[in-house]
């Protein structure tokens, strides 16, 4: 049962242009929500995060959007640079569970093309 | 702090042997999570540990795989006896807990890169 989804695989973005990726969840216990950025041979890093008492959060040419209704979120990358060509996890956790961990999506290519 | 290190970064074996995988938290996180990434499966959590005390092992995939904390800077994942389709790229990450109410973000390492021949 894949409680975070990311259905896209792979997306393919010109560089200068909007990035959209989209992350899916099932259980309505989550309220935290983080997104990694992992380069070939590297671990992942954090990105951003976004609790849910708030439907955006942003950090630079980075946002976050939340709608929890749909149980949906987004990062956008704006405007997208060669840098940004990366695998992209979206991850979610509820806070108040004492199992203290992430559930992770399948994650999603992102290449930015020059 | 120089990040969460692990050893080795790559590590190439025959099936049967006995594999084991290092790593070094960054100091004063109290969460230590090993993780494994496939190209079928993701990003897969194998066993967390809090405080040096495992807390969650459900992930550990069978009794070949083992793991420790023996102190709060260095953990084990131990593969005995390895096979090949253990072969993955194995990260540990940790993390500290400012308060019970959020959720503070995971410091992954590098890596490591098994290879089950």
């Amino acid at each position: 049962d894949q409680q975070v989804k990311q259905n896209s695989p792979s997306l393919s973005v010109q560089e200068g242009r909007i990035s959209i990726l989209n992350c899916d969840y099932t259980n309505s216990m989550f309220d935290y929500f983080l997104w990694y950025k992992k380069y070939p041979a590297e671990g992942p890093t954090f990105l951003i995060s976004i609790s849910s008492i708030k439907d955006k959060n942003e950090d630079g040419r980075f946002t976050v959007f939340l709608n929890k209704s749909a149980k949906h979120l987004s990062l956008h990358i704006v405007p997208s640079q060669p840098g940004d060509s990366a695998v992209y996890f979206c991850a979610a956790t509820d806070s108040s569970d004492s199992n203290y961990q992430l559930i992770w999506g399948a994650g999603t290519k992102l290449i930015i093309k020059p | 702090d120089a990040g969460v290190i692990q050893s080795p970064r790559h590590e190439v074996t025959e099936m049967g042997q006995e594999v084991t995988l290092r790593c070094k938290p960054i100091s004063g996180h109290d969460y230590l999570f090993w993780y494994r990434q496939t190209m079928m499966r993701g990003l897969e959590l194998l066993i967390y540990f809090n405080n040096n005390v495992p807390i969650d092992d459900s992930g550990m995939p069978e009794d070949r795989f083992s793991a420790k904390m023996p102190n709060a800077s260095f953990s084990t994942l131990k593969i005995q006896p390895s096979e090949p389709r253990d072969s993955a790229v194995y990260f540990c990450a940790s993390s500290l807990r400012r308060d019970s109410s959020s959720y503070n973000e995971q410091f992954f390492g590098p890596g490591t890169r098994l290879t089950v021949l």
